[in-house]
């Protein structure tokens, strides 16, 4: 069986501070993760995704994420928050040939002026 | 290419109603996903499509049927809405062939109330 947790449902950063969004998983087959952000009033888009060819993965608007096996992390990272980076983001493994997704419950990222 | 796309965007129903969401895609993807959103529990998927007339359960489907008649279309039904079914559905879709390594890509979401 496959989960996610997304530890913090709410994380409010200064504009240009670090931004941390944390996700952990379970899973007993090597995992694919993925990081979608969703915008007000819109579906998901992809941020980056880890398919296990570099451990570090790079996406959009400048994230980046790496995926750590010992401690089953796979966490979100940007240097400097913009404010358009307000949004809720979701953590997703998928380990089925079938490719369906398992989402944590999602973070919000609040930035504020 | 519009991509995946979803009607309606917004809907009300009275418990009991019936109603069919529909998804399309112009990306030849082979499968297909339905999910709820519902607060503070991430996305939920419901049914999943792997092929034309193709289609399995996934992990909230009770309430709701879906059909898969041609390859580009995936249908969500609810025969007897009820106000828990309340939620916001998205419609998703991967090409075939590298399994699960693929990105899905998101419709923009149907906002269902029901009184």
């Amino acid at each position: 069986a496959q989960s996610v947790t997304q530890l913090g449902s709410h994380v409010s950063v200064s504009e240009g501070a670090l931004v941390l969004l944390r996700c952990n998983y379970s899973s007993s087959v090597p995992p694919y993760l993925f990081w979608y952000v969703q915008y007000p009033n819109q579906g998901l888009q992809l941020l980056l995704k880890y398919t296990s060819a570099a451990t570090l993965v790079k996406g959009i608007n400048g994230f980046e994420a790496e995926f750590k096996k010992s401690e089953t992390s796979f966490h979100l990272t940007k240097p400097s928050a913009h404010m358009s980076d307000a949004a809720e983001y979701f953590c997703a493994v998928s380990g089925s040939n079938t490719g369906k997704l398992i989402f944590g419950q999602g973070t919000t990222l609040q930035v504020k002026p | 290419n519009a991509g995946v796309t979803q009607t309606p965007k917004f809907r009300v129903l009275k418990t009991g109603q019936s109603m069919t969401l529909l998804c399309a895609q112009d990306m030849n993807h082979e499968y297909m996903y339905w999910y709820r959103q519902d607060p503070g529990m991430g996305l939920r998927l419901i049914h999943y499509s792997v092929g034309e007339g193709t289609t399995a359960k996934g992990e909230v489907p009770d309430g709701y049927n879906v059909s898969r008649l041609k390859k580009q279309n995936f249908l969500l039904g609810l025969e007897s809405a009820a106000p828990s079914q309340t939620s916001v559905y998205f419609c998703a879709s991967t090409i075939l062939g590298r399994g699960s390594k693929d990105e899905q890509f998101f419709g923009p979401g149907t906002r269902l109330t029901v009184l």
